[in-house]
């Protein structure tokens, strides 16, 4: 099946900074990718969804100031979490529709834990 | 009413048993019906999909969907413990994708 990566696997930052989250679709392009944010022991929530060479849309709730989605290329979305707090922290999880496989799918990568001190 | 409820567990059940994970949702649109499994601090993947009523079988697994209830089933049979994971399931319609809070299973070697 199609693969997703998602880098760094898991990061710690300093309570003010900006933190990049990269998600790659390896062997398919990808036009579409989305960002889910994960608590412990809770569901995935959708915060946006990242289209190719256009602005993210995102969920009601999710400040798009805060989060920073930028999907340059067809194998690329970064999620950049700016001003970072300790209530950012979370897993953030990215996944990627291949646009030749069935509408349904979509590809999860591994996750980043996000940990803000 | 959420648009998907899913019982959130933990549902605890000995080695070999049959576990049955369900999901109910309000949309009459949703198409496709979907299960991810979810292991700790790792991204969901796709364990089955389905997008008609009645059953699909694979393996140990078996996926139900009942469109006039809007309830939706996931059958593991001869359960193990690395099945001990959290189940999600999805639908769609769309470019509408919507997750179930997820149930977290724990089989007992």
């Amino acid at each position: 099946g199609a693969v997703v990566s998602q880098h760094p696997s898991w990061v710690i930052c300093k309570s003010g900074t900006s933190v990049k989250i990269e998600c790659r679709s390896l062997d398919f392009q990808a036009t579409t990718m989305f960002w889910y944010r994960q608590f412990p022991k809770q569901s995935l929530m959708l915060m946006a969804t990242s289209n190719e060479g256009s602005k993210a849309t995102y969920e009601q709730g999710v400040e798009k100031d805060k989060f920073l989605i930028n999907h340059a290329s067809l194998t690329l979305s970064t999620l950049t979490v700016t001003s970072a707090h300790p209530e950012d922290s979370s897993f953030y999880i990215c996944s990627a529709r291949d646009p030749l496989g069935v509408s349904y799918e979509q590809y999860f990568g591994p996750g980043t834990r996000l940990t803000v001190t | 009413q959420k648009e998907v409820e899913q019982d959130p567990g933990p549902l605890s059940v000995p080695e070999g048993a049959i576990v049955s994970l369900n999901c109910t949702y309000s949309n009459s649109a949703f198409q496709y019906f979907m299960w991810y499994r979810q292991y700790s601090r790792k991204g969901p993947e796709l364990l089955m999909y389905t997008y008609s009523s009645g059953n699909k079988e694979d393996g140990r697994f078996t996926a139900q969907v009942d469109k006039s209830s809007k309830y939706i089933s996931l059958f593991i049979r001869d359960s193990q413990p690395s099945d001990s994971a959290t189940y999600l399931c999805a639908m769609s319609y769309g470019q509408n994708f919507v997750f179930g809070p997820g149930t977290r299973l724990s089989v007992l070697p």
